[in-house]
């Protein structure tokens, strides 16, 4: 089956780091990727939808110039959370169909990020 | 209004009780449906889709009427493993998934 796979699955580190998280559907092409995150107790809620070969389109609230994202090719989408304060401490999963309309996605493990 | 309303629970029901969860969605356009469970600090995993004829699964039957904008999952004969968070999703096509938030069920024995 359509396997989404996400990396890293762990991040802690200093305030102030980048950090970059990868997204890869292993055998489908996904033109489109989304990336959604979770606070504790919280639903998903979508950050910004990639498109692959142009600009992601980000969610009201969502800083693009802090939440960068590149979709460079058909297979591969990247989060990069720019100068992480503690308050992105979140959980990130990125998801992608590998289907024509109406098909359920599948996400990717998630990536627990936890800023010190 | 949220885009998607779920009762957060929690449900806490004996083993091999029934339960049943309901969902109502506030985009008419909406065009799939789906119930994800998702597990404490893991990532959502797809249960099953929704459709306008009721589908069954096991132990599990998806109900969706369009004309009132509501989705339900029931369970029958409940297990421990079922302990988890339920969340309803829809979306438009092409679209990105909106997430209820999810209803808990805890099952004891």
């Amino acid at each position: 089956g359509a396997v989404v796979s996400q990396h890293p699955s762990w991040v802690i580190c200093k305030s102030g780091t980048s950090v970059k998280i990868e997204c890869r559907s292993l055998d489908f092409q996904a033109t489109t990727m989304f990336w959604y995150r979770q606070f504790p107790k919280q639903s998903l809620m979508l950050m910004a939808t990639s498109n692959e070969g142009s600009k992601a389109t980000y969610e009201q609230g969502v800083e693009k110039d802090k939440f960068l994202i590149n979709h460079a090719s058909l297979t591969l989408s990247t989060l990069t959370v720019t100068s992480a304060h503690p308050e992105d401490s979140s959980f990130y999963i990125c998801s992608a169909s590998p289907g024509q309309l109406n098909q359920p996605q599948h996400f990717g493990d998630g990536t627990r990020l936890s800023i010190l | 209004r949220k885009e998607v309303e779920q009762d957060p629970g929690p449900f806490n029901v004996p083993e091999g009780a029934t339960v049943a969860f309901n969902c109502t969605y506030s985009n008419s356009a909406s065009q799939s449906f789906f119930w994800y469970r998702q597990d404490c600090r893991k990532e959502p995993k797809l249960l099953m889709s929704v459709y306008s004829s009721g589908n069954e699964d096991g132990r599990f039957t998806a109900q969706l009427n369009r004309a009132s904008q509501y989705i339900s999952l029931l369970i029958r004969d409940s297990k421990l493993s079922d302990s988890a968070t339920y969340l309803c999703v829809v979306n438009q096509a092409g679209t990105a998934l909106i997430f209820g938030k999810g209803t808990t069920l805890s099952v004891s024995s």
